[in-house]
């Protein structure tokens, strides 16, 4: 059976400071792979997704970067965080063939920025 | 842009009650997913519908594709208190395997 994990669970970092939060997912091949970002238990927007090793899409311009070392390894990183980065990050994959839009969540990090 | 409207933003019931929620857009999709969160988890997918009309269960949970393509329904019978959380609709965006989401229906149970 496929799994997927995050970590940290939880994260504190000060403003202007380097973030790395990697998802791994085990049990599939060539996944897609996806981060979110939830703010105050709501709405998940989506940041970045991925079909394959090396190709990152992102959906909205920020403060924000992913890449795709592995087929199974997602990161999402950024150079100097903003308070306004705090929020609830998720990492989901989905089968890269048939029905792709099954997304599977892994427990999230949450990320406070002070 | 596409933008899923999801309807009650919370619920307060009595255990045992049936419950009933929406979701709609004014754009047409052709996949919708219902998920549910707990607090400090992701969301866990419960039912995926991929054809207009389509009437899905799983246990107490009932979903259905609305025949226009733009709504879509859960129903959650008999409800306990370990159906807390907040249930997200979900709908295929653009291509790719990409997901909207609605804002999700925060359910409470009073047992």
């Amino acid at each position: 059976s496929q799994t997927i994990h995050q970590w940290p669970a939880t994260l504190v970092q000060p403003v202007g400071s380097p973030l790395s939060l990697e998802c791994t997912v085990e049990g599939t091949s060539n996944p897609n792979l996806y981060w979110y970002r939830q703010a105050a238990g709501r709405g998940l927007q989506l940041l970045f997704y991925s079909v394959g090793i090396g190709q990152i899409s992102s959906e909205v311009p920020q403060n924000l970067s992913a890449s795709r070392p592995q087929d199974r390894q997602f990161i999402l990183s950024s150079k100097k965080l903003l308070l306004s980065d705090s929020g609830f990050y998720l990492c989901a994959w989905s089968t890269g063939q048939g029905l792709t839009y099954e997304q599977y969540f892994g427990p999230g990090t949450r990320l406070t920025v002070t | 842009g596409q933008q899923l409207n999801q309807s009650p933003q919370s619920m307060f019931i009595q255990e045992g009650e049936d419950v009933s929620m929406n979701c709609t857009s004014s754009s047409i999709f052709n996949t919708w997913l219902w998920y549910k969160q707990e607090p400090g988890e992701g969301p866990v997918l419960l039912i995926a519908l991929y054809k207009a009309g389509e009437l899905t269960s799983n246990g107490r949970l009932t979903a259905q594709f609305g025949i226009t393509r733009k709504d879509s329904f859960l129903n959650i019978s008999a409800s306990i208190p370990s159906d807390v959380g907040i249930y997200f609709c979900a709908a295929d965006y653009n291509q790719g395997g990409k997901l909207i989401f609605g804002q999700g229906t925060e359910l409470s149970v009073k047992p």
